[in-house]
């Protein structure tokens, strides 16, 4: 079975622009959560989508959105990049809802703000 | 390769010796606790959990223990081989809402 994918795997923006990332769970599982992993703050908590609905959320500013769609993958918006957007921005999936669900997570998109 | 943190807390091991990663958690009504290994370029892995309910839990060469009382939890890795060089983070939740990863230890193996 096919891990969780992430596109792209790298990605250069400015300042000001936007960018769309793309998470594919591994077929059947039903949630997706996103993460931002920097090396001062760590791994932090975006969201958690299931059944194309936002569950849980994170502490990030409204710059940070996402979806889902009816197969599950999952898209994250960040609007008016700052350098500190600068990250590894990791998707996992599960089966189903939840933190206790064992999440699989994918290879990340590496964001670099200039 | 991956560079997860400036400044982790970083342990160093012989190649065939036992390691022990230590974790504090923040939380006391944690009650739900996960280890990940995170190999440089890829996304943390799965290793092993634990519910507050139990204070010891054992997988294929990893042991994790639970101490509630001081809110420490450890990962034990029996026979460190190489491939076993990762960052290693704690997460803990409550009430299934979301993961709060800890910092992170750097696992280094010395042939």
């Amino acid at each position: 079975k096919a891990g969780v994918t992430q596109t792209p795997r790298y990605l250069i923006k400015t300042r000001g622009q936007q960018v769309t990332l793309s998470c594919s769970p591994i077929s059947g599982h039903r949630s997706v959560s996103w993460y931002q992993q920097t090396p001062g703050q760590g791994l932090q908590f975006l969201f958690e989508y299931f059944s194309e609905t936002q569950r849980n959320k994170g502490n990030f500013p409204g710059r940070f959105s996402g979806r889902q769609f009816s197969n599950s993958r999952s898209e994250m918006n960040v609007s008016t990049l700052e350098l500190g957007d600068s990250a590894l921005y990791l998707c996992a999936s599960s089966l189903n809802e939840g933190a206790t669900e064992t999440q699989y997570f994918g290879p990340g998109t590496r964001l670099l703000v200039l | 390769g991956e560079s997860v943190g400036l400044h982790l807390p970083t342990l160093s091991v012989q190649e065939g010796d036992n390691s022990i990663i230590n974790c504090a958690y923040s939380n006391s009504a944690s009650d739900y606790f996960i280890w990940y290994k995170q190999e440089s370029g890829k996304g943390p892995q799965f290793i092993i959990d634990i519910r507050s309910n139990m204070d010891k839990r054992q997988g294929q060469r990893v042991t994790v223990l639970l101490n509630k009382t001081v809110k420490h939890l450890s990962l034990q890795i029996a026979a460190t081989q190489p491939g076993d060089s990762a960052v290693y983070f704690c997460a803990e939740t409550w009430g299934a809402q979301k993961l709060v990863f800890g910092q992170g230890t750097r696992l280094t193996i010395n042939p």
